[in-house]
């Protein structure tokens, strides 16, 4: 079945900087991979999401990118603010697995005004 | 605004005592699915329902049933809660089953066993 990793488990940046998550798959069927952000008391979120057919995805502040041949994909936040402040998790899935999603084990990330 | 809505946000049972947690939603979505989540950790998913179909999860444990009665609404129940079933349940919905159609989670029930 498949795997996911995910780096750091916690990760504290300054308001401004930015702020990376990376995961790794094992399964190179997997050809979807969402990222969820879960505020303190909340359901998980999705923010940005993408699918393998694609390199890398836009969303304001927010961008995902996806190594296929590697089998990795990360998160960048620029000019991160303090209600970016959350635990963030990556997964992955595919067709056959019937949207089963897989994942990562979680970065809780810090904002520091 | 559709969503996905988790009644009661908190609930406290005694050890062994029955429990269910309700779910209902707006977004008219096919699939519906019902997480663990413990303390630091991933959600984990216990079972899920397309449309009428239930699909279980091979290590969920006999003590979780779940019901769904109608599009809208999804229930789990939890015939003999221990101490080690405290923890937060979700519940998502997606509109399709495969090829990865999002997940819209709701706020969740915290469960507390005592």
């Amino acid at each position: 079945g498949e795997n996911v990793e995910q780096h750091p488990s916690t990760l504290s940046v300054q308001e401004g900087d930015s702020a990376v998550i990376k995961c790794t798959y094992s399964d190179s069927a997997s050809n979807y991979f969402p990222w969820y952000k879960q505020e303190l008391g909340k359901g998980p979120q999705l923010i940005i999401d993408i699918r393998s057919n694609v390199g890398e995805k836009k969303d304001q502040r927010i961008a995902v990118t996806l190594n296929k041949t590697a089998k990795h994909f990360s998160l960048h936040i620029t000019e991160t603010q303090p209600e970016d402040s959350a635990v963030y998790f990556c997964a992955a899935t595919h067709q056959a697995a019937g949207n089963k999603l897989t994942f990562g084990g979680g970065t809780r990330v810090l904002v520091k005004p | 605004d559709a969503m996905v809505i988790q009644n009661p946000r908190y609930q406290v049972t005694q050890f062994g005592k029955p429990v269910t947690l309700s779910c209902s939603q707006t977004l008219n979505h096919n699939v519906m699915y019902w997480y663990q989540q413990k303390s630091s950790q991933a959600p984990k998913l216990l079972f899920h329902y397309y449309d009428k179909d239930f699909n279980n999860e091979a290590d969920t444990p006999d003590n979780f049933q779940s019901r769904r009665p109608n599009t809208s609404f999804c229930f789990l129940d939890i015939r003999s809660p221990g101490l080690g079933d405290a923890a937060m349940y979700l519940c998502a919905t997606s509109r399709l089953q495969g090829g990865g159609s999002p997940l819209h989670f709701g706020n969740g029930t915290r469960l507390t066993v005592t």
